[in-house]
């Protein structure tokens, strides 16, 4: 079974729309780590965020955000005012206690912002 | 300070041959790990160097797979006998302290074997 699951594959948005990518993980885990990745059209990825199983709160870094909730096993991130140079694939990963220091990743979502 | 870096950035193969895969993590960095990155996916766990030794090979897909960082340092990926199926970016990363510290990702190597 796929332990992070990014369901939207592609997305396509206007520049300055906002927009949210979700990601779904699944772990039996009670300590735990989630993480956001871009990944530009140059292929290297860029480290975003960690947020630990224990914390909860919201996070907000200019105009990206993140939205973790343990009760759906979620932590989605949001872009307000999209601009072109959002344009990458976004990826969301695991890391569990359990299983030591690997990175499950998600799909990934490509997300297009056209001007 | 210098990134990850990885070389070569391209490696084209023919089938059946040997190919090395070269990685050189963040200085200082404790924590090495190798992925492997196909087509429209996102990167699958390969190997953990913690210092020297392999502490977790479980995502080598089978014994072609071998990789070694002798100095704790630079590390090595290599293949034998490679397939067609081998052909994807592979990816490495380095980290301060292993567990769940964020890892720093180099640009890849894309091998094809053809």
């Amino acid at each position: 079974a796929q332990k992070v699951t990014q369901a939207q594959t592609e997305i396509s948005v206007v520049e300055k729309e906002d927009v949210t990518l979700d990601c779904v993980y699944e772990t039996r885990d009670t300590t735990y780590y989630l993480f956001w990745y871009k990944q530009p059209p140059s292929g290297e990825l860029v480290f975003l965020i960690r947020r630990n199983s224990f914390d909860e709160q919201n996070e907000i870094s200019g105009r990206y955000s993140w939205n973790f909730q343990k009760s759906t096993s979620s932590f989605n991130f949001t872009i307000t005012a999209s601009q072109v140079v959002d344009s990458a694939v976004y990826f969301c990963a695991l890391s569990e206690s359990i299983t030591g220091n690997q990175f499950y990743f998600g799909t990934g979502t490509s997300l297009t912002v056209i001007p | 300070g210098a990134g990850v870096s990885q070389t070569p950035s391209n490696k084209v193969t023919e089938k059946g041959k040997y190919v090395e895969l070269r990685c050189d993590p963040i200085s200082g960095h404790t924590a090495l790990y190798w992925y492997r990155q196909s087509l429209g996916q996102g990167p699958e766990f390969l190997i953990y160097f913690q210092g020297t030794g392999a502490a977790d090979d479980s995502g080598l897909p089978n014994d072609r797979f071998f990789a070694v960082r002798p100095e704790g340092s630079v590390s090595t990926l290599k293949i034998q006998r490679t397939e067609r199926g081998d052909s994807a970016v592979y990816l490495c990363a380095s980290s301060l302290f292993p567990s769940y510290n964020e890892q720093f990702f180099g640009p890849g190597t894309r091998l094809t074997v053809l």
